[in-house]
């Protein structure tokens, strides 16, 4: 089955530097790779997703890159704030079939620092 | 959009009784509800995929006898502990897919349960 690697565990960044957090798969067929913000005591929020044919895609101080080839994909905060503290999970999809079951990091720790 | 919402958000019960918990979507149909289970400071772990009108699938390891899910609409999957014990105490987060978008997951606000 598919195996997500999610690094780094935490990070601390200054208020207005940049968090770059990145992940790893295993499956090649996975085509779907989303990002979810948790904050604490609450569900998951999607904050941005990426398909496989899409190489990156940005949404005002987020973007998501794509490497396929190596089978990487990483989560990039612009300009952070203290609200952008919370964890962060990536996930891959291997769609078809009916099968839609994602499967998640292990999560990354984002504090900003004021 | 895409609003899920669970119920109830916190539960204490005490050990052999059975806590029912609702996923509701708000605001589209979902053909698929995925119930997950998360313990502190750990990702999120699939229990169970629910399909509206037939019956779950369960990850290994899971008990579909503990963890009964009912997915009777295309808008409600319930999921009840059975038996409840401490060790099933846990944060349950459910999660629904847009039929209109195969792709995208929306989570509920999860439902923290405490077993006495």
């Amino acid at each position: 089955g598919e195996n997500v690697e999610q690094h780094p565990s935490t990070l601390s960044v200054q208020e207005g530097d940049s968090a770059v957090i990145k992940c790893t798969y295993s499956d090649s067929a996975s085509n779907y790779f989303p990002w979810y913000k948790q904050e604490l005591g609450k569900g998951p929020q999607l904050i941005i997703d990426i398909r496989s044919n899409v190489g990156e895609k940005k949404d005002q101080r987020i973007a998501v890159t794509l490497n396929k080839t190596a089978k990487h994909f990483s989560l990039h905060i612009t300009e952070t704030q203290p609200e952008d503290s919370a964890v962060y999970f990536c996930a891959a999809q291997t769609g078809g079939a009916g099968s839609y079951q994602l499967t998640f990091g292990k999560g990354t720790k984002l504090s900003v620092i004021p | 959009g895409a609003v899920v919402s669970q119920h109830p958000s916190r539960v204490i019960c005490k050990s052999g009784t059975s806590v029912k918990i609702e996923c509701r979507s708000l605001d589209f149909q979902a053909t698929t509800m995925f119930w997950y289970r998360q313990f502190p400071k750990k990702s999120l772990m699939l229990m169970a995929t629910s399909n509206e009108g037939s019956k779950a699938t369960y990850e290994q390891g899971v008990e579909k006898d503990k963890f009964l899910i009912n997915h009777a609409s295309l808008t409600l999957s319930t999921l009840t502990v059975t038996s409840a014990h401490p060790e099933d105490s846990s944060f349950y987060i459910c999660s629904a897919r847009d039929f209109r978008n195969t792709d995208t997951q929306y989570f509920g606000p999860g439902t923290r349960l405490t077993v006495l």
